[in-house]
């Protein structure tokens, strides 16, 4: 079984349309969640950080971490088509000595 | 501020032979981390340097190595090539190993 686990859709929604993307974990000791965006032919780049439970907003992205479930999620509201991208998963434990990413979601948003 | 910088960008071999990739890190950032990314596997951890030490160690074969100079610009090497090990191989630093990396553009390797 993996560390991590996130559907690879692809995901296709209309312009406007709420995003909901998950990943789910094994590893009770990760501490520090992380959700980060991949345009093609680039690397990955840093969206948001949470630690431990709790909610995070910025802007129109939400992190969502739900440590009893080893469940968190991304929510992005007013989807535009350059929100398309492969949005990855990563958690890491208190001392951050590796990272553990999910697979990756590849997100299409349709003008 | 300059990025994370990789090079080659993208770079044919041949099965057998062996290769170098480059990432310089940006600057002050002590911690170099590197990453194998494929479609089937996603992104798996090779091997992380902090201050030209090998910190962390990924499930990799000791095909794989890397190194790290004083001035925090890493190396890795692949040996005897195969053709699995065709992928995008992904630089990041840290500043002290902290919660999020910044990432290079990658070295798309491909072995025929």
């Amino acid at each position: 079984q993996k560390e991590v686990e996130q559907d690879p859709g692809p995901l296709s929604v209309p312009e406007g349309a709420i995003v909901s993307l998950n990943c789910t974990y094994s590893n009770s000791a990760f501490q520090y969640f992380m959700w980060y965006r991949q345009y093609s032919r680039k690397g990955p780049e840093l969206l948001m950080y949470t630690y431990s439970s709790g909610n995070k907003e910025d802007g129109r992205f939400t992190a969502q971490v739900d440590k009893s479930s080893k469940y968190i999620s991304l929510f992005i509201r007013d989807s535009q088509p350059s929100d398309s991208a492969t949005y990855l998963c990563a958690m890491s434990s208190y001392n951050f000595n590796k990272f553990y990413f999910g697979s990756g979601t590849k997100l299409n948003v349709k003008p | 501020k300059a990025g994370v910088t990789q090079t080659p960008r993208y770079l044919i071999k041949t099965r057998g032979q062996q290769v170098t990739l480059s990432c310089s890190p940006i600057s002050g950032h002590r911690s170099v981390s590197w990453y194998q990314q494929t479609p089937g596997q996603g992104l798996q951890f090779l091997f992380e340097y902090f201050s030209e030490t090998q910190r962390n160690k990924g499930n990799f074969p000791g095909r794989f190595s890397g190194r790290q100079f004083s001035n925090s610009r890493s190396e890795m090497n692949v040996s005897t090539l195969e053709l699995g090990d065709s992928a995008l191989y992904l630089c990041a630093s840290t500043a002290q190993g902290g919660y999020g990396y910044t990432f290079g553009s990658g070295t798309r390797l491909t072995v025929v």
